[in-house]
């Protein structure tokens, strides 16, 4: 139980074009989900939380104009990044906290995207 | 602000070595402590926790005991694995708050 998935994988897109990453919980439900960033060799950095029917709080530093984040239902979060620039690329991974079952977070598997 | 130090990586180590991985932490309060695991091209997992004072987590062979006295919680396994081989990342969250993450140690063991 307490998967989380993550659409696409991975993703390839080009300068100035929109893509939205699409965070999953399979077996549960989900109040509140997490956006990360992940650089090449370095650590997660928080990017959002997410609650279910309001608005994204955004970590100081992360531009929400840029990074739209969805969360329409308690199983799904979608984080949409507009005009994309080579520097968004990175490794994107969400992750979700059952609905009143404490405070563990389950992590969806990640999504790399590269901007050309 | 909270935060998460653990040590740096690479930790080289070969089969059936003992490991130890350092982390300690700066809170308020009492925090929960994590140690997440992440293989090659994959996501993270999580690999033991403990929510209290000396509370031992453990799971696949690892240990951590979580030391408020010296706000640590070091990873420990008596002998390592080629499989173990991965990024272990030491975390800590507070009253239902995204996790703070070290930035990671990368463990990698050889036959």
């Amino acid at each position: 139980g307490a998967v989380v998935s993550q659409h696409p994988s991975w993703v390839i897109c080009k300068s100035g074009t929109s893509v939205k990453i699409e965070c999953r919980s399979l077996d549960f439900q989900a109040t509140t989900m997490f956006w990360y960033r992940q650089f090449p060799k370095q650590s997660l950095m928080l990017m959002a939380t997410s609650n279910e029917g309001s608005k994204a709080t955004y970590e100081q530093g992360v531009e929400k104009d840029k990074f739209l984040i969805n969360h329409a239902s308690l199983t799904l979060s979608t984080l949409t990044v507009t005009s994309a620039h080579p520097e968004d690329s990175s490794f994107y991974i969400c992750s979700a906290r059952p609905t009143g079952l404490g405070f563990e977070q389950y992590f969806g598997p990640g999504t790399r995207l590269t901007v050309t | 602000g909270n935060s998460v130090t653990q040590m740096e990586g690479p930790v080289t180590l070969s089969e059936e070595a003992f490991l130890t991985i350092n982390c300690t932490y700066t809170a308020t309060g009492y925090p929960s402590l994590f140690w997440y695991v992440q293989y090659p091209g994959e996501g993270l997992q999580l690999l033991l926790k403990a929510t209290k004072a000396d509370d031992k987590g453990s799971n696949k062979g690892f240990e951590a005991t979580y030391r408020k006295e010296t706000t640590s919680f070091h990873l420990e396994k008596g002998s390592v694995q080629v499989s173990d081989s991965a990024v272990y990342f030491c975390a800590l969250n507070q009253a239902g708050t995204a996790l703070i993450f070290g930035k990671g140690t990368t463990l990698s063991v050889s036959s």
